[in-house]
């Protein structure tokens, strides 16, 4: 049982260059997240998903797309890197289940963009 | 606009002491909170939460308090242990009015001082 990995764990690009960080959850959870954590900002919301197929914008959605085929995987997207983008990102997941919003936080990727 | 709000980027507290760490939120909305607890090159982590209809929840050496007219809650850690070195992030939602979304604070870094 692994819970919440993510891929890769650092990364390097260029500016202008595209990746997709895979976030993948062994717990049969309904409700994934993306986030990147910047210094003295904390924890902002990318993109989320509800349920399989099925994705909505977050606080800060510029620039980065999601996508949701699979319920244990959540695709985070960067179509053309810039360096605003340089931050730690990480995956969480939730059942959605009423009474608990507790989510559970994948290990992060750390992204460079040069 | 920060609805969440942790005012302190960072505290030091001798071992054995009192820990207490503060958040402020302005969203009325919000009615469920929570605490994560975050060490370095790792992702956050489920500490303790809170419902609004209750103003006080303990978990062994945690306890959160939740003063619903000032908007502000809090933890407190006793004893602090060197253990307990990490980022504290104070998130909340709105669950009655179907919010699956965590809004979280910056963050507080807490030194525990042998």
């Amino acid at each position: 049982n692994a819970g919440v990995t993510q891929t890769p764990k650092f990364r390097v690009l260029k500016t202008g260059q595209s990746m997709t960080l895979l976030c993948a959850q062994d717990m049969n959870h309904e409700y994934m997240y993306w986030y990147r954590q910047d210094p003295g900002m904390g924890l902002r919301l990318i993109h989320y998903s509800v349920g399989e197929g099925t994705t909505a914008k977050g606080e800060v959605p510029d620039g980065y797309n999601v996508s949701r085929l699979k319920k244990q995987n959540f695709l985070l997207g960067l179509e053309s890197a810039a360096p605003s983008q340089t931050s730690v990102y990480f995956c969480a997941t939730t059942s959605g289940d009423w009474g608990t919003d507790t989510q559970y936080f994948g290990p992060g990727t750390r992204l460079t963009v040069l | 606009d920060q609805q969440v709000k942790q005012n302190s980027p960072s505290l030091s507290v001798q071992e054995g002491r009192i820990s207490i760490l503060n958040c402020d939120y302005t969203n009325s909305m919000f009615d469920y909170f929570l605490w994560y607890k975050k060490y370095p090159a790792e992702g956050p982590t489920f500490l303790i939460s809170i419902s609004s209809i209750k103003d006080k929840n303990e978990d062994g050496r945690f306890t959160v308090f939740l003063n619903k007219s000032a908007k502000h809650l809090s933890l407190h850690i006793v004893p602090s242990q060197p253990g307990d070195s990490a980022v504290y992030f104070c998130a909340a939602s709105a669950r009655s009015f179907g919010n699956e979304k965590l809004t979280f604070g910056t963050g507080t870094r807490l030194t525990i001082i042998p």
